[in-house]
């Protein structure tokens, strides 16, 4: 069971704007920044968002990223299909002093 | 171009050890936290410990602690985790990945382990 919760799938069509939710509490989302990582099956976790709306270079602004409060989200904008992938909330937590994870969305872009 | 190149990983029998590696090149080693996370089969990230730029602090997940121990050689660039008294559960994939504007900003490319008899 995560600390973070997401839903475990999402789904749009080419084009489509989608967005994951992810939801903490006090001790985790609320007091520290959330990022978010893409992961293409079988291969390593993709930094797509820091400080719950930064961008690093080289992400397209297609992703965005919002928080507030115990809850934050992540926007796909004109969905593509490599779009496809498994995303990730992550945000520190303060009981655990390390971070946390959501469990993961299933994005399938139809 | 940062990389993180990770090995060490495979086979082993419950109760037993493994120790992987993860060489930092591109970047300077010992100017950045490092942190290991694992992912089960078929299942989400999981954070498995954390260490400073000299390895004077380290951390770790409850579900590890006592039985894995981080480490790292910034003399060599690299990053260790060895892994004793192994159980089951701690079958997966582990990653290696460096802390940059608080998150996790490379990542190395995963090595497998695998305890079972």
């Amino acid at each position: 069971q995560s600390v973070l919760t997401q839903p475990p799938s999402a789904s749009g069509t080419p084009g489509q704007r989608v967005t994951i939710s992810c939801s903490g509490n006090s001790s985790n989302i609320e007091g520290n920044y959330v990022s978010w990582y893409q992961q293409v099956p079988g291969t390593a976790p993709k930094l797509l968002i820091h400080r719950n709306n930064q961008r690093p270079s080289g992400v397209p602004d297609r992703f965005s990223g919002s928080k507030s409060g115990t809850s934050a989200s992540l926007a796909i904008s004109g969905l593509r299909s490599e779009d496809e992938a498994d995303y990730y909330c992550e945000a520190w937590d303060n009981s655990v002093s390390g971070p946390v994870f959501g469990g993961g969305t299933k994005l399938t872009v139809l | 171009e940062v990389q993180l190149v990770q090995s060490g990983g495979g086979l082993v029998q419950p109760g037993g050890s493994l120790r992987l590696s993860c060489a930092a090149s591109g970047f300077t080693f010992n100017n950045y936290w490092m942190h290991w996370v694992r992912q089960s089969p078929g299942k989400g990230l999981v954070w498995v410990s954390r260490i400073n730029y000299d390895g004077s602090i380290t951390k770790y997940a409850d579900y590890v602690k006592g039985r894995f121990t981080i480490s790292r050689d910034n003399a060599k660039n690299t990053l260790y985790l060895k892994l004793n008294s192994l159980i089951a559960e701690d079958t997966g994939v582990y990653y290696c990945a460096r802390v940059e504007v608080g998150a996790l900003d490379h990542w190395g490319q995963g090595t497998l382990v695998t305890v079972s008899s």
